[in-house]
């Protein structure tokens, strides 16, 4: 079955530190991987997809993950947080896309940020 | 707007009631989902349309739930004789999806807010 993991539920850093948060996923064939951010109070935001290529895939507002096929991994990282960075972050998996029929997404539980000033 | 729309926002329902919760997607966009998220998890799957084709359903928790898309745009999910357990927020998405031979593909899904149902 396919499943996505989220291990970190709930992570509170200080303005300026980095940030690692960790997805594994387990999928049968080749696999599309994403993260969304929900802020508070809003709709869910895609941050960063990969689909093939470079394993290392930058997103919006600094964020970047890595793609570890060997681990099944696809944590999401970002150097220096901000406060405005507070927010619930899911990591996200579809199947490739074949012709008939797009792919749904199996999300992880989503952690939850806090950044404190 | 550009986004995805969705209304309510908030429901709430008396235990046994029916409900009908609306998606207006991106205009143009072929491939509309629908995920419920109960509270402290992600999104889980329920449905999905291409045009007006509910091509995967395997996701409704019961026959109490019903989607449509008769035009291939706006959809309706229902659920009836609504329970406790249906609480939750129930989101759409949809994306730009073209298939055939050599076309590009597209899986980046955009959000609707979502609409909160709470069943007493």
């Amino acid at each position: 079955a396919q499943s996505v993991s989220q291990h970190n539920h709930h992570v509170i850093l200080s303005e300026a530190a980095s940030l690692e948060l960790g997805c594994n996923y387990s999928y049968g064939g080749t696999v599309n991987l994403f993260w969304y951010v929900q802020y508070p109070g809003q709709h869910l935001q895609l941050l960063l997809k990969y689909f093939s290529g470079d394993p290392l895939v930058k997103g919006i507002k600094g964020f970047e993950a890595e793609f570890i096929k060997s681990k099944f991994s696809f944590n999401l990282r970002k150097p220096s947080v901000q406060w405005s960075d507070t927010a619930e972050y899911f990591c996200a998996a579809s199947g490739a896309i074949y012709r008939a029929t797009a792919s749904k997404l199996t999300f992880g539980t989503g952690t939850r940020l806090q950044v404190t000033l | 707007g550009a986004g995805v729309s969705q209304s309510p926002r908030y429901k709430v329902a008396k235990r046994g009631q029916d409900v009908a919760l609306r998606c207006d997607p991106i205009s143009g966009h072929v491939s509309l989902f629908w995920y419920q998220q109960a509270l402290g998890q992600g999104p889980e799957f329920l449905t999905y349309f291409q045009n007006e084709a509910q091509l995967d359903k395997s996701g409704l928790p019961s026959d109490r739930f019903f989607a449509e898309r008769p035009e291939g745009s706006v959809s309706t999910l229902k659920i009836q004789r609504t329970q406790q357990e249906d609480s939750a927020v129930y989101l759409c998405a949809s994306s730009l999806f073209s298939g055939g031979k050599g076309a590009t593909i597209h899986n980046e899904q955009f959000f609707g807010p979502g609409t909160r149902l709470t069943v007493l």
